[in-house]
């Protein structure tokens, strides 16, 4: 089955670029999403790529695709305070009637 | 925001009772899903639906059943809850085309003593 992993935490200093990577297994996947969760709020979307696309960025958001190595990343320039949250990858798998798999998560915390 | 509204948005309940959960969505969106959020485990599928009564379940479907009689409502029952239901739900909706994105709504925080 589909599967998405990331690494549980990363620690940056504000002011930094913070690099959050993703990998997953499914190679029908056709959208691949970033979330963003606050604690105690639900899940907010940030942005997503389609998987013929190798980058998108949008402001201070930077989404990389290695579709060879299945390697998504998510880079946060000039990272601040208000970036600390929980952020998901997520895969879109249409073929099997559009299944969405998450990653387990990354906490970002910002320090000073 | 998009138009998702969940219900109850917090339940304490006792083991063995039924639960329901609502989701109610006003985009007119195909695709409704039922996730939980367990610390450790991230999001899990749970069940989701392609359309009214078309519905499928996830990888944590046991103990869980579905009803999508209307495009807008999407209704999650636990059928006996058991303390290891205690978790966080989210519902979310996506549309289909353009519409790609995936939306949540804010959680039910449901609690099984």
């Amino acid at each position: 089955g589909e599967d998405v992993e990331q690494s549980l935490f990363l620690s940056v200093r504000e002011g930094d670029s913070s690099v959050i990577n993703c990998t997953y297994t499914d190679s029908s996947s056709t959208y691949l999403y970033w979330y963003k969760q606050e604690p105690g709020a639900g899940l907010q979307l940030l942005t997503y790529i389609f998987s013929n696309m190798d980058m998108k960025q949008d402001q201070r958001l930077t989404v990389l695709l290695n579709k060879k190595d299945k390697h998504l990343s998510l880079r946060i320039a000039d990272t601040q305070t208000g970036d600390s949250a929980i952020y998901f990858c997520a895969e879109l798998d249409t073929g099997t009637a559009s299944k969405l798999t998450f990653g387990t998560g990354t906490r970002l915390q910002v320090t000073l | 925001d998009a138009g998702i509204t969940q219900s109850p948005r917090h339940k304490v309940t006792e083991t063995g009772t039924p639960v329901t959960l609502r989701c109610h969505q006003t985009e007119n969106h195909r695709y409704m899903y039922w996730y939980r959020q367990d610390p450790g485990h991230g999001l899990r599928l749970i069940h989701y639906s392609y359309g009214v009564k078309d519905t499928d379940k996830g990888e944590v479907s046991d103990g869980y059943s579905v009803s999508r009689s209307k495009t807008e409502d999407f209704l999650l029952t636990l059928e006996s809850a058991t303390s290891s239901q205690t978790s966080v739900y989210f519902c979310a909706i996506r549309g289909t085309g353009a519409n790609e994105k995936l939306f949540f709504g804010s959680g039910t925080q449901l609690s099984v003593l």
